[in-house]
């Protein structure tokens, strides 16, 4: 079982929709979790990451943890065309002093088209 | 500009005809890293430098190496490429690990 599962997708909807993308985990340690954007050809770009449960709000971006379940999401509201591209979570944990062990784990991406 | 360059950009070989990918980050990161990216997979890590002179295995590190001998500089090595290594190349930088990380543009390989 991979230690990250995100939904394969592709996803496509029309142009103003809302937009849930999900992750869930098997990693208890994951105490850090991240949502890139990759455009094609182009190398991942940090989107939004948040620390603990609850949410994270930034513009037409909410990124959603749930500890309990192991499920983080990301919406996307009022969805346009330049949002299309890939979209990966990503997750990290640290040692005992809070320092991060700099392996990231990703899921295998979310391929989104929002058409007009 | 703060960036990430890799290159060369596109890359084609043989088998087992030794390879070096460059990476260089103009952020003064401390922590830089490899990752593979592959249809269905997602990205894998390769190798991880915490520092100069220090670097850790990832989740695929079968068939690489890499050093850390300058603080903005991080190759990877394929010292034996095989059909099985063809894939699309990322060397990210960062501040802070296990949080952001800013990815370079990708080098494709292909092995034949």
């Amino acid at each position: 079982q991979k230690e990250v599962e995100q939904d394969p997708g592709p996803l496509s909807v029309p142009e103003g929709a809302i937009v849930s993308l999900n992750c869930t985990y098997s990693n208890s340690a994951f105490q850090y979790f991240m949502w890139y954007r990759q455009y094609s050809r182009k190398g991942p770009e940090l989107l939004m990451y948040t620390y603990s449960s609850g949410n994270k709000e930034d513009g037409r971006f909410t990124a959603q943890v749930d500890k309990s379940s192991k499920y983080i999401s990301l919406f996307i509201r009022d969805s346009q065309p330049s949002d299309s591209a890939t979209y990966l979570c990503a997750m990290s944990h640290t040692n005992a002093g809070g320092t991060s062990y700099g392996k990231l784990t990703f899921g295998q991406g979310t391929i989104l088209t929002v058409h007009p | 500009e703060a960036q990430v360059t890799q290159n060369p950009r596109y890359l084609i070989t043989v088998t087992g005809k030794k390879l070096t990918v460059t990476c260089s980050q103009n952020m003064n990161h401390e922590y830089m890293s490899w990752y593979r990216q592959d249809p269905g997979l997602g990205l894998r890590q390769i190798y991880y430098s915490m520092n100069v002179e220090v670097t850790d295995k990832g989740d695929v590190p079968e068939g690489y190496k890499v050093s850390r001998k300058e603080k903005r500089n991080f190759p990877l090595i394929l010292e034996s490429p095989s059909p099985n290594q063809t894939s699309l190349y990322f060397c990210a930088s960062s501040s802070r690990p296990g949080r952001e990380q800013f990815f370079g543009p990708g080098t494709r390989l292909t092995v034949l």
